[in-house]
This record gives C-alpha cells, sequence and structure tokens, in this order.
C-alpha cells in the first residue's frame, strides 16, 4: 500500500511569483485535504477536495486553489505569494471515516 | 482559526515518567478527536482518536482522557521512551474541516 506522496519536497520562489505544490493520495482513498504548517505552529486547515469537488474551505483567500483529478491524486495552487506563505505544506488522504487522516511529509515553500 | 487550545508548548519528561497534554476545544459540533506525533522533517502521523461517547480510549502506552461537560481531553503517555520525543498535536473535527492545536514539543531524557 502506497503512502501519501508529495511533490515537490522543497522549493523558494520570490514574493509576487505563483506556485503548484502536487499530492498523490494513498491508495484506496478519494478525499484529499490540504493543510499550512507555519513554523512552531499546528496545521492550518486551507480546503479539502472528495471527488473533484471543493468539499469545504478553511480562512484562507481565494489566491489559494486547488484540484482534484480523477484518480484522486490533487494539486495546491498559490498566486501572487507572499512572504508570509512560506510554510510547510501538507497534504492528507482519507477514505470513508472522516477524520482520519494520512500525512505526506509535506512541501516546504519558501518565499523570499 | 484557533479553536483548540493545547498546553503545555513543550514538556521535559524523564525515561519512564508520564507525559501529559491537554486540550480545550470550544465549537460543541466537534465529534472526533484525534491525536497526531510529528517528528522533524516528517508529515503529522495519527497516534489514537476519540468520539465524544467515550470517555477514555486506551493503545498500549497512549490514553486519551475525554471530558465533554469541561469541553477538555488530554493525552497520557504512560512508561515515556526517549524515541517519543516528538512533537505531538491534538485535533477536533467536525465534517470535513479539522482544526489543530499549537503542538507540544515533547523530549524523554534517557
Amino acid at each position: 500500500e502506497t503512502g501519501v506522496t508529495q511533490s515537490p519536497t522543497h522549493l523558494i520562489k520570490t514574493r509576487g511569483q505563483q506556485v503548484t505544490l502536487r499530492c498523490s493520495s494513498q491508495s484506496g482513498h478519494n478525499t484529499v485535504s490540504w493543510y499550512q504548517q507555519a513554523l512552531g505552529q499546528g496545521p492550518q486547515f486551507i480546503f479539502q477536495y472528495y471527488r473533484e469537488e471543493e468539499n469545504g474551505r478553511g480562512n484562507f483567500p481565494p489566491r489559494f486553489s486547488g484540484l482534484q483529478f480523477p484518480n484522486y491524486s490533487s494539486e495546491l495552487n498559490v498566486n501572487a505569494l507572499e512572504l508570509d506563505d512560506s510554510a510547510l505544506y501538507l497534504c492528507a488522504s482519507s477514505a470513508y471515516r472522516p477524520g482520519e487522516l494520512f500525512f505526506g511529509e509535506g512541501s516546504r515553500l519558501t518565499v523570499l | 482559526q484557533q479553536q483548540v487550545k493545547q498546553s503545555p508548548q513543550s514538556l521535559i519528561v524523564q525515561k519512564g515518567g508520564i507525559s501529559i497534554i491537554n486540550c480545550a476545544y470550544e465549537n460543541t459540533a466537534f465529534d472526533y478527536f484525534p491525536w497526531y506525533q510529528q517528528f522533524p522533517g516528517k508529515g503529522p502521523a495519527l497516534l489514537i482518536a476519540i468520539r465524544p461517547d467515550v470517555s477514555e480510549k486506551k493503545e498500549g502506552r497512549f490514553t486519551i482522557s475525554f471530558n465533554k461537560s469541561a469541553k477538555q481531553f488530554s493525552l497520557h503517555i504512560m512508561d515515556s521512551q526517549p524515541g517519543d520525543s516528538a512533537t505531538y498535536f491534538c485535533a477536533a473535527s467536525y465534517n470535513n474541516d479539522m482544526r489543530f492545536g499549537a503542538g507540544t514539543r515533547l523530549t524523554v531524557k534517557p
């Protein structure tokens, strides 16, 4: 059974640029959630996708957007990057039991 | 967004001791309360979870105590080991929205 995989693991961008982060969900999981984890903080819920539709969103601006594909993999897109967007972005997949999230190792984004 | 308050921020325990981490939540709609363990450079891993219809759940050395009326829950790690040194997050969820505490950095000294 393959776990949640994310890419890239690290990346550096400058203010105003755009970034796309990718996530492959665990086998058999049809729901993907994205979280932002700032240094020393708990993960903050960005949004969730279920069967290619957004299925809940946290308190993040519209420049954070996402996609889920038919194979349940997902992308997180962030436009007009700001310095405060520097964080670890975590993808989590889940199956039929809400709340049982399985996290990937994250993508570390640094905005200069 | 902070709806789950976690304490302490950091904790140092001797090997063999008991580690206790506490969390309090605000939203009574929350119906699932997991604890996650995170090692440096890794994503959080589900450790143990409880639903509000029970007051305690034990899995090996890990126990969750849940007090619905006080809107509080805690993680107890018995016989703490150096390998337990990590950051622990409590969380609470309802439907598709999971809120995390700010984390507790646990250090278990040999």
